[in-house]
């Protein structure tokens, strides 16, 4: 069974670009997470889609940033315009099992660095 | 604001030595607590997810213990070896139906031989 897996493994753009992050979760896995490790903190929750559905939001910082996952199978996650702070590694993960009692499975992350 | 704390933030090991560290976590309003190992340039790895007061879990070399009325779980290690140097993450989720995970900044592991 093939893991989580993200594109590109690493992005290095200018401030006021625009990049777009690929994640395709496990096949059959409704749920799929984005999180964000800034340098030197912890990993933070981004967003939860189930299936093609936004269930969760709460942790996007701005409206810079986009997450779509059309169809219910791989998501993007566009950030636009490019700011310096954006930089740090960005994963996504999916579960079968909601509510918390299913193990997520990471992605190895997209490291984005924004000069 | 939920704040997960671990400790120590950092800890070298002798190799065949048993180690442990800390996780602590709000106990209030407890619903799940994950680990997670996690090598540089990987993927996070889960270990155990943990949902009841008193849970241990094991596998292999590793276990965990769970505390959720003082809000804390231990992750153990026995007979420490090399392959076990990562960085070992705990993570909560808070009832109420969100199923974001909130991270400590995790114990970086180092096994010296």
């Amino acid at each position: 069974e093939a893991g989580v897996t993200q594109f590109p493994s690493h992005s290095v753009i200018e401030k006021g670009q625009t990049v777009t992050l690929r994640c395709d979760p496990i096949s059959g896995h409704d749920n799929l997470y984005w999180y964000r490790r800034v340098m030197g903190k912890e990993i933070k929750f981004l967003l939860h889609f189930v299936k093609e559905s936004k269930q969760d939001e709460s942790g996007m910082p701005n409206n810079r940033f986009l997450a779509e996952r059309t169809g219910g199978t791989y998501s993007t996650l566009k950030v636009q315009p490019a700011e310096l702070e954006d930089s740090g590694v960005y994963f996504c993960a999916s579960s079968q099992v909601r509510q918390g009692y299913g193990e997520q499975y990471f992605g190895p992350g997209t490291r984005l660095t924004v000069t | 604001i939920l704040n997960v704390e671990q400790s120590p933030q950092s800890l070298h090991v002798q190799e065949g030595d048993s180690t442990n560290f800390t996780c602590s976590f709000p106990s209030s309003n407890f619903y799940a607590l994950h680990w997670y190992r996690w090598e540089t340039a990987k993927s996070p790895e889960a270990l155990f997810v943990m949902t009841l007061n008193g849970d241990e879990k094991k596998k292999g070399r590793i276990s965990a213990t769970l505390n959720t009325k003082e809000g804390y779980s231990y992750l153990y290690i026995k007979g420490s070896q090399p392959e076990d140097s990562a960085t070992y993450l705990c993570a909560f989720i808070r009832g109420g139906g969100a199923d974001g995970l909130t991270f400590g900044k995790g114990t970086h592991l180092i096994i010296q031989p």
